[in-house]
């Protein structure tokens, strides 16, 4: 069945750090790959998707890229923020597939 | 537009007791799921539900039910509950199922949650 593993966190950085969270997957077919990010105290929203193989997805300075060859969509920003502290999950769905298959998560903790 | 809601925010229950999460969206989709958040697990699927009268199970749905009598309201119910639901229960919602697709609005809308702990 369709399974997604990212790294495992917690996960702490000061302001303007580099953040990097890696996401492989397991799937038949040609899954869709999300990101979702979860700030303290709410749901989940979406933060960035990918619908086909070599497509960026990126919102808010984060960007991942859907690779085909090595089953990864790690998300990616360049210079972090206090207010990117929160959860994120990556999460692959299939067309015609009713669930979202997620990650465990990973906490990210910016610092000042 | 509200989004998706959901009622209560934080529930205590004791053992063998019964309740019901309420969740409403009010975008007209046609799909409705609920999730349950555990530490180190990511999100598992309770139930779906594709369009009013129709409900199905997910990955987890022992111990749970739900209905869709409207396309609006997908109400969860816990019939008798158990330590092992202590857990954050999300309720989403999209236009086509969890939300794949390539266009803009085409993903799943979550609630804030609902905290429960079964003692």
């Amino acid at each position: 069945g369709n399974s997604v593993t990212q790294m495992e966190g917690p996960v702490t950085l000061s302001e303007e750090a580099f953040l990097t969270i890696n996401c492989t997957y397991t799937a038949t077919g040609y899954p869709s790959l999300f990101w979702y990010v979860q700030y303290p105290g709410e749901g989940l929203q979406l933060l960035l998707k990918a619908t086909k193989a070599d497509d960026k997805g990126s919102n808010k300075g984060f960007e991942a890229t859907y690779r085909k060859e090595t089953t990864s969509f790690h998300l990616e920003k360049g210079s972090v923020q206090v207010s990117d502290s929160a959860v994120y999950f990556c999460a692959l769905g299939a067309v015609n597939d009713y669930k979202l298959s997620f990650g465990a998560g990973t906490t990210v903790t910016v610092r000042a | 537009n509200a989004g998706v809601t959901q009622t209560p925010k934080f529930q205590v229950l004791k053992t063998g007791q019964s309740m019901t999460l309420q969740c409403a969206q009010d975008m007209n989709h046609e799909y409705m799921s609920w999730y349950r958040q555990d530490p180190g697990m990511g999100l598992r699927l309770i139930h779906y539900s594709v369009g009013a009268g129709i409900t199905d199970q997910g990955e987890v749905p022992n111990g749970y039910n739900v209905s869709r009598s409207t396309t609006e309201d997908f109400p969860l119910r816990l019939l008798s509950a158990a330590p092992s639901q202590t857990s954050v229960y999300f309720c989403a919602s999209s236009i086509n199922p969890a939300g794949v697709g390539t266009g803009e609005g085409e993903t799943q809308y979550f609630g804030p949650g609902t905290r429960l702990l079964v003692l």
